[in-house]
């Protein structure tokens, strides 16, 4: 099974501010990895998948990258409603797991 | 507009069963695979199981193989959850996911509906 990490776990910023989650695959995923944006009581919505490239519909202020295992979700100029949970999810072999969440909180 | 509507949570007995259903709407049913996902109050989020757009392949995670079945109608443009010998720990909310496309990641999600299994 591939284990799913993220950093940090809770992330304070404000808006206006460019912020950085990163994720790790324990093993080689290519480049299936999804980020999804959860906000409390709703279901997640999909931003990215293909590591990098965006739904249709989410701003482009959202990006995605990848290094290696490494993954990373960029949000350049943190907006009101970008507060939130987020979750990265591999799905490049099954059991498709996800990362254990990054929660964005106002500063 | 693609739309999920999950139906059939509610309060169970440790070991006992509950079926979940999820009405699909807004794209052609039988083209895609759908999913459950599962998130425990407070905690992230967990995919359980996958059922083909032909019905002819299931996946289950090991928390809930030989004890969850999952099925599709594409008749009726439903899938459902066979949920039994319940446990404390399948306490949560369970959405219903479509794959985006061939792959496994989820484009449109249900509203979700919690399942409680408490004495």
């Amino acid at each position: 099974d591939v284990q799913m990490t993220q950093s940090p776990s809770t992330l304070s910023a404000s808006v206006g501010d460019r912020v950085t989650i990163t994720c790790r695959a324990g093993q080689n995923i290519n480049s299936w990895l999804a980020w999804y944006q959860q906000k409390p009581g709703k279901a997640p919505k999909l931003l990215i998948y293909k590591a990098s490239s965006l739904e249709s519909g989410v701003p482009s202020r959202f990006s995605g990258s990848r290094s290696g295992t490494e993954f990373t979700l960029t949000i350049n100029s943190l907006q009101p409603d970008d507060f939130a949970t987020y979750y990265c999810q591999q799905y490049n072999s099954g059991p498709w797991s996800f990362g254990p969440g990054t929660t964005v909180e106002i500063k | 507009e693609v739309q999920l509507l999950e139906s059939g949570g509610g309060l169970v007995q440790p070991g006992g069963s509950l079926r979940l259903s999820c009405a699909a709407s807004g794209f052609t049913f039988s083209d895609y695979a759908l999913n459950w996902v599962r998130q425990a109050p407070g905690k992230g989020l967990e995919w359980i199981s996958v059922i083909s757009a032909d019905a002819e392949r299931t996946y289950y995670a090991d928390s809930v193989k030989g004890r969850f079945t999952i099925s599709r109608d594409n008749s009726k443009n439903t899938i459902s959850l066979q949920m039994s010998s319940l446990r404390a720990e399948d306490t949560a909310v369970y959405y219903c996911a479509k794959d985006r496309d061939a792959y496994r990641n989820f484009d449109s999600w249900g509203q979700g509906t919690l399942v409680t299994v408490s004495s």
